[in-house]
């Protein structure tokens, strides 16, 4: 079983719906969990981080965590062609500060 | 968050040589972080850099093939040594700030 496992796509969602990305991991002991954007050819950068159980919203990006299920997952809202991208899912290893990342879902927003 | 460079953005070496990457971070930070992104994949942890100790590596990495120095606080350097065409990779640098990881633009690298 992979630490961290993303369904890898392609993702293709229509512009204006609503975008699901999901994530599980295997270490009990993780504690902060985070979704990264990676455009083609670029370095990952941060979208949203977690801590708490619950949701979590910015703007159009709503970030859910359930420790139970080991799950994580990222809503986009009124999805736009630009966000059309990889989003990676990156979990913190055994409460430690290094993570472990996802194999990246690929997302399209077909205008 | 972090503004990070990272030197050089892209190269290309031939099999046997060794390739330094540089990274320099505008505030000092604690922690840094080497990854590699092999073509068409995820992020893969090479080490962890603290200043004032040794480098940490993940599992299969090495010392000999990834050496690192950190001389202090706001910079580090990844060295890719004896270099084969399956080190093709793009190399990452992060810094870790309030708990959140900011990373370098990568440096590119192809072996021939």
């Amino acid at each position: 079983q992979k630490e961290v496992e993303q369904n890898s796509g392609p993702l293709s969602v229509p512009e204006g719906a609503i975008a699901s990305l999901n994530c599980t991991y295997s270490d009990r002991g993780s504690q902060s969990f985070f979704w990264y954007r990676q455009y083609s050819g670029k370095s990952p950068e941060l979208i949203m981080f977690i801590y708490s159980n619950g949701d979590k919203e910015d703007g159009r990006f709503t970030a859910q965590l359930n420790k139970a299920s080991q799950y994580v997952s990222l809503l986009i809202r009124d999805s736009q062609p630009s966000d059309s991208a990889t989003y990676l899912c990156a979990v913190n290893k055994g409460g430690a500060q290094k993570l472990v990342f996802g194999q990246g879902t690929r997302l399209t927003i077909n205008p | 968050s972090a503004v990070i460079s990272q030197k050089p953005s892209r190269d290309i070496c031939q099999r046997g040589t060794s390739l330094t990457i540089q990274c320099q971070v505008d505030s000092q930070v604690t922690m840094m972080f080497w990854y590699r992104q092999q073509p068409g994949q995820s992020l893969t942890l090479i080490a962890t850099a603290n200043q004032g100790s040794e480098a940490t590596y993940e599992s299969g990495f090495v010392i000999d093939k990834f050496p690192i120095s950190r001389p202090n606080l706001t910079f580090s350097t990844l060295t890719v040594s004896n270099m084969s065409p399956e080190d093709s990779s793009i190399y990452l640098c992060s810094v870790e700030k309030k708990n959140i990881q900011y990373f370098g633009a990568g440096t590119r690298l192809s072996v021939l």
